[in-house]
């Protein structure tokens, strides 16, 4: 079946640094990727959707200076947390979409972000 | 808006008896819905949808779902559970907005499955 996969699995950073996270498709090509946060004990909340070659778009209260998302190629997004505080610690989780059924969105394992 | 609501975050049951994992959703339109499973460390993994046709719905590992328009209701259901059936599962709906189709998840409702 498709794979995604993530790069860190897990990351440890101070505030104020930057943090770039990984999400590739690995079998298929991605004409969509999602980017997603999950507090503990809550919802998947959906960040941004981009599409491979055009800007991403940011869902309401998304800061878009603050979570840079790049869809450079059909098989690589990344999502960059700028400035990371304590606040941005959390668990982000992609997806990539094939085509444009709704249902064959394929997940990665997520990254794990803990700002010090 | 769509919206999906799980009850209960926690829920265990004995090795061979029901599993029953509830989720209301909230559409105005006619809603496709979706079951994923997340092991550990794991991505999430469709366990089945709906989304026309026959409200009963068999998905993998032996679970299915019933989707009740009146109910507004698409609970997770398997006869018999098993100790790899431990893991958090999310229902979803679908969602179109602003010119792409989402998903909007439940909070989750963690599965423990004890001999």
């Amino acid at each position: 079946g498709a794979v995604v996969s993530q790069h860190p699995s897990r990351v440890i950073c101070k505030s104020g640094t930057s943090v770039k996270i990984e999400c590739r498709s690995l079998d298929f090509q991605a004409t969509t990727m999602f980017w997603y946060r999950q507090f503990p004990k809550q919802s998947l909340m959906l960040m941004a959707t981009s599409n491979e070659g055009s800007k991403a778009t940011y869902e309401q209260g998304v800061e878009k200076d603050k979570f840079l998302i790049n869809h450079a190629s059909l098989t690589l997004s990344t999502l960059t947390v700028t400035s990371a505080h304590p606040e941005d610690s959390s668990f982000y989780i992609c997806s990539a979409r094939e085509g444009q059924v709704v249902e064959t969105q394929y997940f990665g394992p997520g990254t794990r972000l803990l700002v010090l | 808006a769509q919206s999906v609501t799980q009850l209960g975050s926690h829920v265990s049951v004995s090795e061979g008896a029901l599993v029953l994992l509830r989720c209301n959703y909230s559409s105005s339109v006619p809603p496709y819905l979706f079951w994923y499973v997340q092991y550990p460390n794991q991505g999430l993994q469709l366990l089945l949808k709906y989304t026309t046709g026959a409200t009963l719905v068999k998905g993998i590992n032996g679970f299915e779902a019933e989707f009740k328009k009146s109910e507004t209701s698409f609970h997770l259901t398997k006869p018999s559970a098993h100790m790899s059936d431990a893991a958090e599962y999310f229902c979803a709906v679908s969602s179109f907005s602003g010119g792409y189709n989402k998903l909007i998840f439940g909070a989750g409702t963690r599965l423990a499955v004890h001999p």
